[in-house]
């Protein structure tokens, strides 16, 4: 079983559309939750952390469902520049985290 | 804003030949981390390090992979014999302990 399971995408948007992506964790221990972005070979980028009174950062919103082991993210009024693929991260246990496969978002003029 | 330095940004290597990955974190950074992703696949976990020890490792990271940190400053992994399946992007991370790890820039290892 996948730590950390997200639906791979792609999503295409156009500009300004709003767009939500899922994902869901299988260790009920989890402790720490994030997302991360990703551009084509770079390194991954902190995004957001997400609690679970749920956040909001700009057009970015984050929200924890702990009960149901599921994370989300919002992105609102989408800009050219959130192409990318997001990462759901949780960190269970030691320091270490364990990533989703990623998202992958294409904002189309 | 600090950086995660991470040498080279790319290597080549013929099968069976050692490589050694080099990192420069962040001074206050308390954890130290190897991760990897192979092309198209997610990131995974090699390796944490803390107090000039290592204090977890995955699967992945068997007897070929060994990590140090010689001189307080740099951060390395060494693969003693470089198979092809290891060709991938490695990224070093570093963690202040609170949260939020920032990664290096990562490099990209090809092994031929």
């Amino acid at each position: 079983r996948k730590e950390v399971e997200q639906d791979p995408g792609p999503f295409n948007v156009p500009e300004g559309a709003t767009v939500a992506f899922n994902c869901t964790y299988s260790n009920s221990a989890s402790q720490s939750f994030f997302w991360y972005r990703q551009d084509c070979r770079k390194e991954p980028k902190l995004l957001m952390s997400v609690y679970s009174s749920g956040n909001e950062d700009g057009r970015f919103t984050a929200q924890l469902n702990r009960a149901s082991q599921y994370i989300s993210l919002l992105i609102r009024d989408s800009k050219l520049s959130d192409s990318a693929t997001y990462l759901c991260v949780v960190r269970t246990g030691a320091n270490n985290l364990f990533f989703g496969t990623g998202t992958r978002l294409t904002v189309i003029p | 804003e600090p950086e995660v330095t991470q040498t080279p940004s790319h290597q080549v290597t013929q099968m069976g030949q050692e490589v050694i990955l080099r990192c420069v974190p962040i001074s206050n950074h308390l954890y130290f981390y190897w991760y990897r992703q192979i092309l198209g696949q997610k990131v995974e976990f090699l390796v944490s390090f803390y107090n000039n020890e290592i204090s977890e490792k995955s699967e992945i990271f068997d007897d070929q992979f060994s990590v140090e940190r010689p001189d307080g400053s740099n951060f390395t992994l060494k693969i003693r014999s470089t198979k092809l399946e290891d060709s991938a992007m490695y990224f070093c991370a570093g963690d202040p302990g609170v949260y939020g790890y920032t990664f290096g820039s990562g490099t990209r290892l090809t092994v031929v």
